[in-house]
C-alpha cells in the first residue's frame, strides 16, 4: 500500500535550523493529513493536522503546508531542537469519524546540538 | 491529559496459541482502533470499531483476528492460532469526542503490545 509516501528515511538538521519533512499521496479522496512523532518504544504521537480544504495550519514550532494540486504535504519545525529527534509518521485519511488512516514509512529526524 | 493504555506491553508465545491483547481507549471516545508495525516496517491499519461494530478492515485483519469492546473501558484484539509472521507492535488507537472537546478525526494511541511468536 503506497498511498502515503515518504522518500526520505533520514534526515539530519543542526539545532536551531528548520527541519522540513516531505510527504507525498496519491489518493485524491483523502480529506484529512496527520503528522505524527515516534520515540523509540512508544505509541505514535500526534503532532498537527491539517484538513485538506486549507493550505497551511501552524502550532507553535510546528507548521505543515498542504499543496493539493502536488499531492504534497510538508512539515515544517523551527527551530529545530535536539528533543525533537524521533521518527515522523506522515498520515492520510477520508471520511469522517471512524476509518482506517494510511501512514507512511517514516523519516527519522536527527537534531544535532 | 489522558491517555490510551495497553497491556501487556510484551507478550511471547509459541505459534497456534491464542493471544488476547488489551487496551483502554481514551474515556468518551467513540471509535476505537488496531494496528501494527512489524519490525522496520510502516504501521498499518488493521480495524476499526465504532457503535459495538467494525466499520472498517483491511486486507490483513482475516478470519485470525476478533475484535471485542467486552465492557465500557476495555478494547481487545484477539488472534485465535498465532504465526510468526503475527510478530510485530501492536498499536491501539481512539478518536471522538471527550468531554473537553476536541478533535473527532486526530487518533490517539496506546504504548504498544510487543507481541512475539516463537
Amino acid at each position: 500500500d503506497q498511498q502515503v509516501k515518504q522518500n526520505s528515511p533520514s534526515l539530519s538538521v543542526q539545532e536551531g535550523r528548520i527541519s522540513i519533512l516531505n510527504c507525498d499521496y496519491t489518493n485524491s479522496m483523502f480529506d484529512y493529513f496527520l503528522w505524527y512523532k515516534k520515540y523509540p518504544a512508544e505509541g505514535p504521537t500526534f503532532l498537527i493536522s491539517i484538513s485538506s480544504i486549507k493550505d497551511k495550519n501552524e502550532d507553535g514550532r510546528f507548521t505543515v503546508f498542504l499543496n493539493k494540486s502536488a499531492k504534497h504535504l510538508s512539515l515544517h519545525i523551527v527551530p529545530s531542537q535536539p528533543g525533537d529527534s524521533a521518527v515522523y509518521f506522515c498520515a492520510a485519511r477520508w471520511g469522517t469519524g471512524g476509518f482506517k488512516t494510511i501512514f507512511g514509512a517514516g523519516t527519522r529526524l536527527f537534531v544535532k546540538a | 491529559e489522558p491517555e490510551v493504555t495497553q497491556t501487556p506491553s510484551h507478550q511471547v508465545t509459541q505459534m497456534g496459541q491464542e493471544v488476547i491483547l488489551r487496551c483502554v481507549p481514551i474515556s468518551n471516545h467513540l471509535y476505537f482502533y488496531w494496528y501494527r508495525q512489524i519490525l522496520g516496517q510502516k504501521v498499518e491499519f488493521l480495524v476499526s470499531f465504532y457503535n459495538n461494530e467494525i466499520s472498517e478492515k483491511s486486507e490483513i485483519f482475516d478470519d485470525q483476528f476478533s475484535v471485542e469492546r467486552p465492557d465500557g473501558s476495555n478494547f481487545t484484539l484477539k488472534i485465535r492460532s498465532t504465526k510468526l509472521e503475527d510478530s510485530a507492535m501492536y498499536f491501539c488507537a481512539s478518536s471522538g469526542l471527550w468531554a473537553s472537546g476536541g478533535s473527532t478525526d486526530t487518533q490517539y494511541f496506546g504504548p504498544g503490545t510487543r507481541l512475539t511468536v516463537l
